[in-house]
């Protein structure tokens, strides 16, 4: 199976201060169609998870711009640029480049 | 508006069987891919089983192959995962989640129902 790892494991933010979650893959993430599976969800506190990015860099609906994911091969970022107080929760990076989709550890985003 | 409303979980000896069910609505169920992914408490996300468009194609981690079983009933716009031989690793909040109406594979999933909480223990 393919282990992701993120990193930090905690992020104290401030508001309007940028932030950044990285999510490191065992495998490449590149698929034969020039595709990277790389997706990123965020469960704020008390509710379901939701997806924000996917194929490393295209905005859910609904996203905010702040919201910005990047990367390429086995290392990926999601970037937020200007942090607002609704951006508190885990966030979780999820590959499905192979099944069993599998998911990094999370990201507790707090604010300072 | 999409709506995913799961439902069947709850406290079960080891040894038991339960079956989860997730009412979908506010799109074109037979069109999707569909998931079942758990969270144990106070931890990360698992991906448990998912399900092609037709049911044609089905997918299990290895930790409940053999033990859950997960199927689809179009016409009802339904989502099912059966669990026999429960343990009490199987201990988490359930979701179901709709993938893509493409592929090969559910490359994400969108959105996430609410859960239901499926408790193992004597």
């Amino acid at each position: 199976d393919i282990v992701l790892t993120q990193s930090p494991l905690s992020l104290p933010v401030t508001p309007g201060e940028p932030a950044s979650i990285s999510c490191r893959s065992s495998q490449s993430l590149l698929d034969t169609n020039g595709y990277h599976y790389l997706d990123w969800y965020l469960q704020k506190p008390g509710q379901s998870p939701q997806l924000l990015i996917y194929l490393v860099s295209k905005r859910a609906s609904g996203v905010p711009d702040r919201f910005s994911g990047s990367g390429s091969g086995t290392d990926f970022t999601l970037k937020i640029s200007r942090v607002e107080a609704e951006d508190v929760g885990i966030y979780y990076c999820m590959q499905s480049r192979q099944i069993p989709l599998t998911f990094g550890g999370g990201t507790k985003v707090e604010m300072k | 508006e999409v709506q995913l409303v799961e439902s069947g979980g709850g406290l079960v000896q080891p040894g038991g069987s339960l079956r989860l069910s997730c009412a979908a609505s506010g799109f074109t169920f037979t069109n999707y891919w569909m998931n079942w992914v758990r969270q144990a408490p106070g931890k990360g996300l698992e991906s448990v089983a998912h399900i092609k468009q037709g049911g044609s194609e089905k997918y299990y981690v290895d930790s409940v192959k053999d033990r859950f079983s997960i199927s689809r009933d179009d016409a009802t716009n339904s989502l099912y995962l059966q669990m026999n031989s429960l343990r009490a690793e199987d201990t988490a909040i359930y979701y179901c989640a709709r993938g893509p109406s493409y592929g090969i594979r559910p490359d994400y999933l969108d959105p996430w129902g609410q859960g239901t909480l499926v408790t193992v223990s004597s």
